[in-house]
C-alpha cells in the first residue's frame, strides 16, 4: 500500500526559511514530486527528486533520502505569495503510479 | 507549453442530474487522469486512461464513469449526481515517456451539487 504523511498546516514569517517534511511508505518507489497549489487553482510543478540529496532551484530546494523514506521542501526568503498548499507525491510502479499526500497549507505572515 | 483545458471553471447541478466534465490536452499525452480534491483528503484518483478507449479505476471510482474516444479528450461522467460529489475536480495528463515526467493539470472545475 501507499502511505504519505505531511503536516497539515504551517505558519512562517516573511523573509524567513521554512522546511516542509514528507515521509512515505510506497511499493516500487521511483521518485518524489513537490507541487505548489494556490487556493482555487491547479497544482503546479516545483521539483522532482530521484536520487538522494538536495536539489536547489532558486529560493526552493528539495531533499530526498530513499533509505529513510523522507523528503523535505525548503523555502528560503519567504514571500507573501508563497502562501499556498504544498503537495508531496510519490512515484511508484505501474500505469497509475503517482500518489499524493494530503498537502501542507503554508501561511506566510508579515 | 502543455495546455490541459477543462471546459468549466464552476458548475452547479441538481441531485440526480447527469453531469459531464470535459478535459482536453494538446500535447499528445498517452495518459490522462481525473482527480477530486476535498479539504483534508488531498487529491484522490477517480479514473485514469493510458490510451484511447482504455480506462482503469482509481481509488474512488464509485458513482463515476469515464470516456476516452480520442487521445486528446477525457470525459468524466456523473451518471446521477449526488451532494457528496460536490468537490473540486482536476484533470491531468502526462506522457508515457520519459517515465518520470510530471503531471500537467487543468485549472479545475468546482462542482456544486444541490
Amino acid at each position: 500500500g501507499q502511505n504519505i504523511d505531511q503536516p497539515t498546516e504551517m505558519t512562517a514569517t516573511e523573509g524567513a526559511i521554512v522546511q516542509i517534511n514528507c515521509t512515505y511508505q510506497t511499493s516500487g518507489f521511483n521518485g518524489l514530486f513537490w507541487y505548489q497549489q494556490h487556493a482555487g487553482e491547479a497544482p503546479t510543478f516545483l521539483s522532482y527528486n530521484v536520487l538522494d540529496g538536495l536539489e536547489e532551484k532558486g529560493r526552493f530546494s528539495s531533499f530526498l533520502s530513499r533509505s529513510k523514506g523522507y523528503s523535505y521542501l525548503l523555502l528560503k526568503e519567504l514571500q507573501m505569495k508563497d502562501s499556498a498548499s504544498y503537495l508531496c507525491a510519490c512515484e511508484g510502479s505501474g500505469a497509475n503510479n503517482l500518489f499524493f499526500g494530503t498537502g501542507t497549507r503554508l501561511t506566510v505572515i508579515p | 507549453d502543455v495546455k490541459v483545458t477543462q471546459s468549466s471553471r464552476y458548475l452547479v447541478k441538481r441531485t440526480g442530474e447527469k453531469v459531464f466534465l470535459e478535459c482536453v490536452q494538446d500535447m499528445d499525452h498517452e495518459n490522462m487522469f481525473w482527480y477530486r480534491q476535498d479539504p483534508g483528503l488531498g487529491l484522490r484518483l477517480i479514473y485514469f486512461s493510458y490510451d484511447v478507449k482504455m480506462k482503469e479505476k482509481g481509488d474512488i471510482p464509485e458513482g463515476y464513469s469515464v470516456s476516452r474516444e480520442k487521445k486528446e479528450r477525457f470525459s468524466l461522467i456523473l451518471e446521477s449526481a449526488s451532494t457528496n460529489q460536490t468537490s473540486m475536480y482536476l484533470c491531468a495528463s502526462r506522457p508515457t515517456e520519459p517515465t518520470n515526467e510530471k503531471l500537467f493539470f487543468g485549472s479545475g472545475t468546482q462542482l456544486s451539487v444541490l
